[in-house]
């Protein structure tokens, strides 16, 4: 089964809202990334998260990590109508297949204008 | 910098017939990996490769192929296609890291979308 789940699957909000999607695994891991694609596009990777690391910010992304829980969130402030997309949490462990990135089943995101 | 580049993008195939999927990237990245990405779903590792020479299995490469004669290139063999394989493919770069592991940061390309009938 999947390492990452993102909750909830589906968000709309309206432009200037905040969004929040949280992503929670299963066993340890060294790194949690996120990664956005637009429509039938390939993904981009947005911020990564290390293990010993509780908050990452990014522009207007903020990251946070909490290992005892097995969970991550992803925070867009003011979102925008570019911000429409649909946006995965990977889980890396080092050990697994040259630390292979393990992609949860992604929240889509849309953003009124 | 073209960056990951995959053909084609668009593939109908009939159940039984061969394909290759092609993957070029031009950032000299170490690691590279293909990924199936399924409607609703996540991705998921089909082979990977940490070097010219060298590739290994991820998490469904049943039905799959690939090599990895130079750095830039890693193509995708579908061997005999089937309608289970119908779905949309990425290949995806990175540096390796410490512990020859990718670096976790994953370039992307726009992906291949076939279609088995």
């Amino acid at each position: 089964s999947q390492q990452g789940e993102e909750d909830p699957q589906a968000l709309s909000i309206q432009e200037g809202e905040n969004a929040t999607m949280n992503c929670s695994y299963k066993t340890s891991i060294n790194n949690l990334q996120w990664y956005r694609q637009n429509s039938g596009r390939g993904l981009v990777h947005l911020i990564l998260i290390r293990s010993n690391e509780r908050e990452k910010h990014s522009g207007r992304l903020r990251v946070t990590l909490d290992t005892s829980k097995k969970s991550s969130s992803l925070l867009i402030t003011a979102s925008r109508a570019a911000d429409t997309a649909s946006y995965f949490c990977a889980t890396q462990r080092y050990n697994t297949n040259a630390g292979k990135s393990t992609f949860g089943d992604g929240t889509t995101l849309t953003v009124k204008p | 910098n073209a960056g990951v580049t995959q053909t084609p993008k668009f593939q109908v195939l009939k159940t039984g017939q061969s394909m290759t999927l092609q993957c070029a990237q031009d950032m000299n990245h170490e690691y590279m990996s293909w990924y199936r990405q399924d409607p609703g779903m996540g991705l998921r590792l089909i082979h990977y490769s940490v070097g010219a020479g060298i590739t290994d299995q991820g998490e469904v490469p049943n039905g799959y192929n690939v090599s990895r004669s130079t750095t830039e290139d890693f193509p995708l063999r579908l061997l005999s296609a089937a309608p289970s394989q119908t779905s949309v493919y990425f290949c995806a770069s990175s540096h390796l890291g410490l512990a020859g592991v990718n670096t976790g940061e994953l370039f992307f390309g726009e992906g291949s979308r076939l279609t088995v009938l």
